[in-house]
């Protein structure tokens, strides 16, 4: 499980609390990614960084906030304004090149779950 | 923004069947495609994918086959054993946007039964 690490692997919040989902890279990738996975609805993307304090939105972002402070890290915010935040949510890192091909593998971490009480 | 449909939801095949899972995209500027595979409790690894400059790609037992025409791909796994059980889930990106910002389908449980 080596290349990219996400913690905690199970997280329990309750109603009205923030919580934090790390995620820690160490195969000098330089693009970042929040997916959420829910039964039936694939992988969405929440948010997406290329570069070291710069990120995007993805398609559904609202509830969530994110920093990419150093590299290696990721980490994902789950606010009180997420209204469904009851979900398994994976991280993921490319490198990140552009052209006609530049489109790279992404390298997911195991994923956590958050279960909200 | 780019829209992914996966066809269909579940798949129960027999040992040494094969299985086929369809996508379709709505972005005709997309041009990379790949195809991952969640086997149980693990995560999403990519098995296979296809650019649009080519038709068809080929890796032992799976193909994936691509018509820009009709915006449509899939993925045609043979001898299907029982290690190929697993959630399967199509993307589409516009690589040349940059990276990968992928647009994944709703994915499709496999199992082939002995």
């Amino acid at each position: 499980d080596g290349g990219i690490t996400q913690s905690p692997k199970y997280l329990f919040r309750k109603e009205g609390q923030n919580v934090t989902l790390s995620c820690e890279q160490n195969l000098n990738h330089d693009a970042m990614y929040w997916y959420r996975q829910d039964p039936g609805q694939g992988l969405r993307l929440i948010y997406y960084s290329q570069i070291v304090n710069d990120f995007q939105k993805g398609d559904i972002a609202e509830g969530y906030s994110v920093s990419r402070e150093k590299k290696e890290s990721f980490p994902l915010t789950v606010t009180s304004a997420q209204k469904n935040p009851t979900a398994f949510y994976l991280c993921a890192s490319s490198i990140w090149r552009t052209g006609v091909f530049g489109a790279n593998v992404l390298t997911f971490g195991a994923g956590s779950r958050l279960t909200v009480l | 923004g780019e829209n992914v449909e996966q066809h269909p939801s579940t798949l129960s095949v027999q040992e040494g069947d094969s299985a086929v899972i369809k996508c379709t995209y709505s972005d005709s500027a997309s041009n990379y495609f790949p195809w991952y595979k969640q086997e149980l409790g693990k995560r999403p690894q990519l098995i296979i994918d296809i650019r649009s400059n080519v038709g068809e790609k080929k890796d032992q037992r799976i193909a994936v086959t691509l018509n820009k025409t009709a915006k449509h791909f899939s993925l045609h796994i043979t001898e299907t054993q029982p290690e190929d059980s697993a959630v399967y889930f199509c993307a589409a990106s516009w690589a040349a946007g940059g990276g990968n910002k992928l647009t994944f389908g709703t994915g499709t449980q496999l199992k082939v039964e002995l």
